[in-house]
């Protein structure tokens, strides 16, 4: 069974940066796209940004688009989200999610999840 | 960028059927895929293109899409149906994915 498991939140200040991590495992995580999506307390879910299987195509929401990059390691099968200049409103639990199918630069649907990572931004 | 609209909430008494629309333009040209999400948990997906069920859902899950309204029907409903669900979509004009506000289904 696919496993994704997010590390590397906590609360951080405002304005400062934060490195999210997804260790992948049970499938052959080269092969696929990967996203980030993340939910506010109380609230529903946001899509932050997207990476195709071989780190070439990445797409980012608008919210997030100049602060946030995501990055891959396909030697480590591990997902990141480096989120710098963190405002507030980026507090959420972020979830790292899998894309269906293999070896295409496209994406379509999420089709596995990871338990999420609590990133709390205060001061 | 383009919009999906849930209802923010549906009741249903347990073994009637739930129906939970997603509204957006022209949404029928496009693939529409649903999560479940139970409090405290990640979210599952349920439907996926429009129709099709991942292995291990229930044949009571099903989904339809046309014109500018795709809908989640939930038939048979349980008390373990109770959950947030989540429309979603691939938008090529933005490349963005987007989803909508989620709904609140309440068994009575």
């Amino acid at each position: 069974q696919v496993q994704l498991v997010e590390s590397g939140g906590g609360v951080v200040q405002p304005g400062r940066s934060l490195r999210l991590s997804c260790a992948a495992s049970k499938f052959t995580f080269s092969r696929y796209g990967m996203h980030w999506v993340r939910q506010a307390p109380g609230k529903g879910l946001e899509w932050v940004a997207f990476i195709s299987y071989d780190g070439i195509k990445k797409y980012y929401a608008d919210s997030v688009k100049g602060r946030f990059t995501i990055s891959r390691d396909n030697l480590k099968n591990t997902l990141y989200l480096q989120m710098n200049s963190l405002r507030a409103e980026d507090t959420a639990l972020y979830y790292c999610a899998k894309d269906p199918f293999q070896g295409v630069v496209m994406t379509t649907f999420l089709d596995y999840w990871g338990q999420g990572n609590l990133v709390t931004v205060s001061s | 960028s383009y919009v999906l609209t849930q209802p923010p909430s549906v009741s249903v008494a347990p073994g009637k059927t739930a129906r939970i629309t997603c509204g957006g333009n022209n949404i029928g040209s496009k693939s529409v895929h649903w999560y479940q999400q139970k409090p405290g948990q990640a979210p599952v997906l349920v439907v996926y293109y429009d129709t099709d069920r991942p292995s291990g859902i229930p044949e009571r899950f099903s989904g339809s899409n046309s014109g500018n309204t795709a809908t989640l029907t939930i038939s048979r409903v349980e008390a373990g149906d109770e959950a947030d669900y989540y429309c979603q979509v691939w938008d090529s004009i933005s490349d963005h994915v987007v989803f909508g506000g989620g709904t609140k289904l309440t068994v009575l």
